[in-house]
């Protein structure tokens, strides 16, 4: 079974922090994807990566940078963290070989306050 | 631009009441429409590909089809497990990512 695992669950933090959040995936999959989700609005993609030290924005990059140093591991990082980046982070990952479906980790839940 | 559009926005059914959630997309090349569920305070999980028009996948009480311009997920005498969001997403032709509707909220009750 596919496995995509996050760093926290649950995360508080102050304005200002700067904030690192990690995913690693243990399926040697190319792609992987970092997207908040947020009532109302729906799942946003802010970054993704097709390959290590290879990055690409999506939809929200503002605020947020991404690091890929290796294939298995994907970390979203909010250099100065504010109120509206309160949110749920989802990171998912991309078999290879043509198929297109994602696999989700379980989410970090992180509070700014 | 590409769009994907779920209703109802929420449903609620008693346990035992069969029905069927709606995604609609307008999007040239499709390549696959995927069905999740998700839990709340969850990530989503990944039910079904329908890759073609006339393409049907099962799963327990869960059927998703697909048409040239929607998507519908039937559920057959669901239980209250079968409680959650459904989410659908799109592949589009020549990209890397998915395009996710806002998903349908069901709710069903004993």
């Amino acid at each position: 079974d596919v496995k995509v695992t996050q760093s926290s669950r649950y995360l508080v933090k102050r304005t200002g922090e700067k904030v690192f959040l990690e995913c690693v995936q243990d399926m040697d999959h190319e792609n992987m994807f970092w997207y908040r989700q947020d009532p109302g609005l729906g799942l946003r993609l802010i970054y993704f990566s097709y390959d290590v030290k290879m990055k690409e924005k999506g939809d929200i990059p503002e605020g947020y940078s991404v690091s890929r140093e290796k294939k298995e591991r994907f970390s979203l990082i909010l250099e100065s963290a504010s109120t509206n980046q309160t949110s749920m982070y989802l990171c998912a990952s991309t078999p290879t070989g043509g198929k297109y479906e994602q696999y989700f980790g379980p989410g970090t839940r992180l509070t700014v306050t | 631009e590409d769009q994907v559009t779920q209703s109802p926005e929420a449903l609620r059914l008693q346990e035992g009441e069969s029905s069927s959630l709606n995604c609609s997309y307008t999007v040239s090349g499709l390549r696959g429409l995927f069905w999740y569920r998700q839990d709340p305070g969850k990530g989503p999980e990944f039910l079904f590909t329908l890759y073609s028009a006339g393409e049907e996948k099962e799963k327990e009480r869960l059927k998703a089809t697909l048409t040239k311009k929607e998507s519908f997920l039937h559920i057959t005498a669901p239980k209250p497990e079968d409680s959650a969001t459904y989410l659908c997403a799109v592949y589009k032709a020549g990209y890397s990512t998915l395009t996710f509707g806002k998903g349908t909220m069901l709710l069903v009750s004993p």
